[in-house]
């Protein structure tokens, strides 16, 4: 079935330094990626939606200059937490519509800023 | 826009019990409803989707029924396992799969031995 490759699936790194996350679609196009964020012991917050070649569209109160969205081929999107801090400490994760109706879910990225 | 409620939040059964989670949601237009589990530390994975043309789905031990009058779909597993325990999410999608997901808030099942 369709895979979406998320990496890394851990990263710590120090407060105002940069951090990338990838989201590859492997046997299948992703026009669309979604981007979530998920606090302990909660739902998964759409944070961003990205398009293939244009500018992601971000969610009411998602900065878009902290989370920078990239989606520059079918099979690739980034994520990247600029000047992070520790609020920004979470699991990240991403998803594709693989057909239809059905969406594939990355394996998510656990991000600690200290 | 699309609100879904999910319940209980947490639930606790033995083994070989059956569990049952629900989720309303608030726009009829609304079609595609999956249930996704998660693992600690993992992204959801789907068990099982329904579509609105659609009134219950089956697979093995898991079945879901939707009622789209009701607008409330429910995820049935019968003869637990302690692998099942995990949480798991409703949600629901308008139109075609480049439309967003809604997500009910889960619920943590776990099953005891």
């Amino acid at each position: 079935g369709a895979v979406v490759s998320q990496h890394p699936s851990r990263v710590i790194c120090k407060s105002g330094t940069s951090v990338k996350i990838e989201c590859r679609s492997l046997d299948f196009q992703a026009t669309t990626m979604f981007w979530y964020r998920q606090f302990p012991k909660k739902s998964l917050m759409l944070m961003a939606t990205s398009n293939e070649g244009s500018k992601a569209t971000y969610e009411q109160g998602v900065e878009k200059d902290k989370f920078l969205i990239n989606h520059a081929s079918l099979t690739l999107s980034t994520l990247t937490v600029t000047s992070a801090h520790p609020e920004d400490s979470s699991f990240y994760i991403c998803s594709a519509p693989d057909g239809v109706y059905g969406y594939t879910f990355g394996s998510g990225t656990r991000l600690t800023v200290v | 826009g699309e609100n879904v409620e999910q319940h209980p939040s947490t639930l606790s059964v033995q083994e070989g019990d059956s569990a049952v989670i629900k989720c309303t949601y608030s726009d009829s237009a609304s079609n595609y409803f999956p249930w996704y589990k998660q693992e600690l530390g993992k992204g959801p994975q789907l068990i099982i989707d329904i579509r609105s043309n659609v009134g219950e789905k089956k697979d093995q031990r898991i079945a879901v029924t939707l009622n789209k009058t009701a607008k409330h779909f429910s995820l049935h597993i019968t003869e637990t396992q302690p692998e099942d325990s995990a949480v798991y999410f409703c949600a629901a999608s308008i139109g075609t799969s480049g439309s967003r997901l809604t997500f009910g808030e889960g619920t943590q099942l776990t099953v005891n031995p």
